[in-house]
């Protein structure tokens, strides 16, 4: 079993409508949690971090339930520049050496006109 | 857009032949990092570094060396190139303003992609 397992998709959506992408991590040790973006061929750049409590950046939604070992992302309104890969990331954090970052493969996302 | 350079971004080379792939940042962050991405294997770190002369494993680090002299750069060698080592090579740096996860924050350069014949 992976460590970070998500949806593999692809979600195929029109412009204006909401996604919800899912994520579980068999860690319980992981201390943080990040959603990523990566366009087909580039690399991946930091969307948002997810917090306990839930954090909102416009149109993005993410969610965390450490109890569940559960992490989500709702896009509202998707647009057309939103179709990329989302990977969904947690850290494992090691005093004096830093973190390393565990990736989930990636759900890939295709918002249509 | 962090400060994070690869070199060279795209290289063929042949079975057997030692390979140096490089990453510079002028970030002056203290931890970088070497990651591959295959398809169906997501993006698996390869060899981290947490200082200057401190480097540790990944989960994929066979066949791979690295070494950071400096804080701006950390270079990953393969010391004889397999067809296997074909991939995209993503370096990453990153810092945590409090000295642990909360602030964590990691980036990634724009790539290197390596073809192995």
């Amino acid at each position: 079993r992976k460590e970070v397992e998500q949806d593999p998709g692809p979600f195929n959506v029109p412009e204006g409508a909401t996604v919800a992408f899912n994520c579980t991590y068999s860690n319980s040790a992981s201390q943080s949690f990040f959603w990523y973006r990566q366009d087909c061929r580039k690399e991946p750049k930091l969307l948002m971090s997810v917090y306990s409590s839930g954090n909102e950046d416009g149109r993005f939604t993410a969610q965390l339930n450490r109890a569940s070992q559960y992490i989500s992302l709702l896009i509202r309104d998707s647009k057309l520049s939103d179709s990329a890969t989302y990977l969904c990331v947690v850290l494992r954090w090691g005093h004096n050496q830093g973190g390393k970052l565990i990736f989930g493969q990636g759900t890939e996302l295709s918002v249509k006109p | 857009d962090a400060g994070i350079t690869q070199s060279p971004r795209h290289k063929v080379t042949e079975t057997g032949t030692p390979v140096t792939l490089r990453c510079h940042q002028t970030e002056n962050h203290r931890y970088m990092y070497w990651y591959r991405q295959d398809p169906g294997h997501g993006l698996r770190l390869i060899h981290y570094s947490y200082g200057v002369k401190d480097t540790d494993k990944g989960e994929v680090s066979d066949g791979y060396s690295v070494s950071r002299s400096k804080t701006e750069d950390f270079l990953l060698t393969l010391e004889s190139a397999t067809s296997s080592q074909t991939s995209v090579y993503f370096c990453a740096i990153s810092e945590s303003r409090s000295e642990g996860p909360s602030s964590y924050e990691q980036y990634f350069g724009p790539g290197t992609r390596l073809t192995v014949t």
